[in-house]
């Protein structure tokens, strides 16, 4: 059974660095093909990727917010860690993250998510 | 900047057949997009429907469909029930990244 959660802090003030975990459980990043990935939607609107990892070490990025993002696993704990710098009020929203897998032919990515977790950013 | 455009808003009536189509602004979707599907009700996390364009996952019903449709992917629901009202958001892939549509609010009356 795949599961994952988010964790982290609920309030950030605007230009800090927002740092969030995800511990997941039921497989191991250090299988071909797995990766686990971060999405997030502000109230009212649509999701939005933002960065996935995969077993192999391999890191993507939104292009639109690659400067600010890092995404990094620690794969002995089960988790994955992403931080977004200079957090402004436009990036309150709910973060998931999600469990992805791919071959050669297929894509399933995001196919199990954790519940979320809403962030703030308020001075 | 790449955008995915799906309809903001769509009605059906129970029973009914309706399609949903996800269109990407450098041109025709293609397999190649490994178009996804995602079902969100309101206070819950997203849940899978379809990937690599028509593929179910296990937990997904058989009136669910997913296809590739005059240049769009689709999802197509036959059948449709009261618990199928929901925001449904695609998923495209841009060679290494991943983008998704702005959604489409799915009432069912």
């Amino acid at each position: 059974q795949i599961t994952l959660k988010e964790s982290g802090p609920t309030l950030v003030k605007p230009t800090q660095t927002l740092t969030l975990t995800c511990t997941f459980s039921g497989f191991s990043l250090s299988t071909s093909g797995v990766g686990v990935g971060w999405i997030r939607q502000p109230p009212g609107k649509a999701l939005e990727w933002l960065a996935l990892i995969y077993w192999d070490d391999d890191k993507r990025y939104s292009p639109s917010l690659k400067s600010r993002l890092t995404i990094t696993k620690d794969t002995s704990k089960n988790q994955v860690v992403l931080t977004m710098t200079n957090m402004d009020p436009v990036d309150t929203a709910t973060y998931y993250c999600a469990h992805c897998e791919v071959d050669t032919s297929v894509a399933r990515p995001f196919d199990y998510w954790g519940h979320g977790t809403l962030v703030t950013v308020s001075s | 900047q790449t955008v995915v455009t799906q309809e903001p808003s769509l009605t059906v009536s129970p029973g009914g057949t309706v399609s949903l189509t996800c269109a990407s602004s450098t041109g025709a979707v293609t397999s190649g997009y490994y178009p996804n599907w995602f079902q969100q009700k309101p206070g819950q996390a997203p849940r899978a429907l379809i990937y690599s364009t028509s593929n179910r996952h296990s937990w997904t019903p058989a009136r669910f469909s997913g296809s590739l449709l005059g240049g769009k992917a689709a999802l197509t629901l036959s059948g449709v029930q009261p618990e199928d009202e929901a925001e449904y958001y695609c998923l495209l892939y841009y060679g290494g990244a991943w983008v998704f549509g702005g959604g489409t609010k799915l009432t069912v009356l």
